[in-house]
């Protein structure tokens, strides 16, 4: 079955340290990939999405992830946090590339200390 | 441009009551989708609709239906109400669905 694996549920840094959130799918078909993010008390925002082409991709506020076929991975980075950063974040993968419809990860919990 | 919005906010609602939910996509958004988001599923989807046809369904039982109308405007059906379906429901447009959601801040149902 198709699956997306977000393997850390909860990480704790520091503000200034580098993040690197994984996430990994089943799947050997073409594929898009998508980060989201749930700020405290907002909605699920688009962070960043990958279609085709270069495998690193880079989004809004710092964050890029890079695709990487051959692991089935789509992990999310950002070389420095802040205390906003603080959120949930979910990697998203639609199986079928023609349809609304996507399977999530069960998201990661980021809590940046100031 | 007006996001996604979706009412009511917040919903009590009683075991064996029905609820309807609405969601009005982006302007110019033909596909919405539905996901229910609970602290131990996380976001399980529901189903898609495209054009006033149900694209894709996920995995819920029939007490869960939906529907689309000719603006582009969804809602979700849930009859039977049990203590489970207690969730935030979520609905997100995409101009063709696999081009990324927007998401709307959800529905709060609680069932007692």
């Amino acid at each position: 079955a198709q699956s997306v694996s977000q393997h850390n549920h909860h990480v704790i840094l520091s503000e200034a340290a580098s993040l690197e959130l994984g996430c990994n799918y089943s799947y050997g078909g073409t594929v898009n990939l998508f980060w989201y993010v749930q700020y405290p008390g907002q909605h699920l925002q688009l962070l960043l999405k990958y279609f085709s082409g270069d495998p690193l991709v880079k989004g809004i506020k710092g964050f890029e992830a890079e695709f990487i076929k051959s692991k089935f991975s789509f992990n999310l980075r950002k070389p420095s946090v802040q205390w906003s950063d603080t959120a949930e974040y979910f990697c998203a993968v639609p199986f079928n590339t023609n349809a609304g419809k996507s399977t999530f990860g069960d998201g990661t919990t980021l809590t940046v200390k100031p | 441009k007006a996001g996604v919005t979706q009412t009511p906010r917040y919903l009590i609602k009683t075991r064996g009551q029905q609820v309807t939910l609405s969601c009005s996509p982006i302007s110019g958004h033909r596909s919405v989708s539905w996901y229910q988001q609970t602290p131990g599923q996380g976001l399980q989807f529901l189903f898609e609709y495209f054009s006033e046809t149900q694209r894709n369904k996920g995995n819920f039982p029939g007490r869960f239906s939906g529907r689309q109308f000719s603006n582009s405007r969804s809602e979700m059906n849930v009859s039977t109400l049990e203590l489970g379906d207690s969730a935030l429901y979520l609905c997100a447009s995409s101009p063709q669905g696999n081009y990324g959601y927007t998401f709307g801040s959800g529905t709060r149902l609680t069932v007692v």
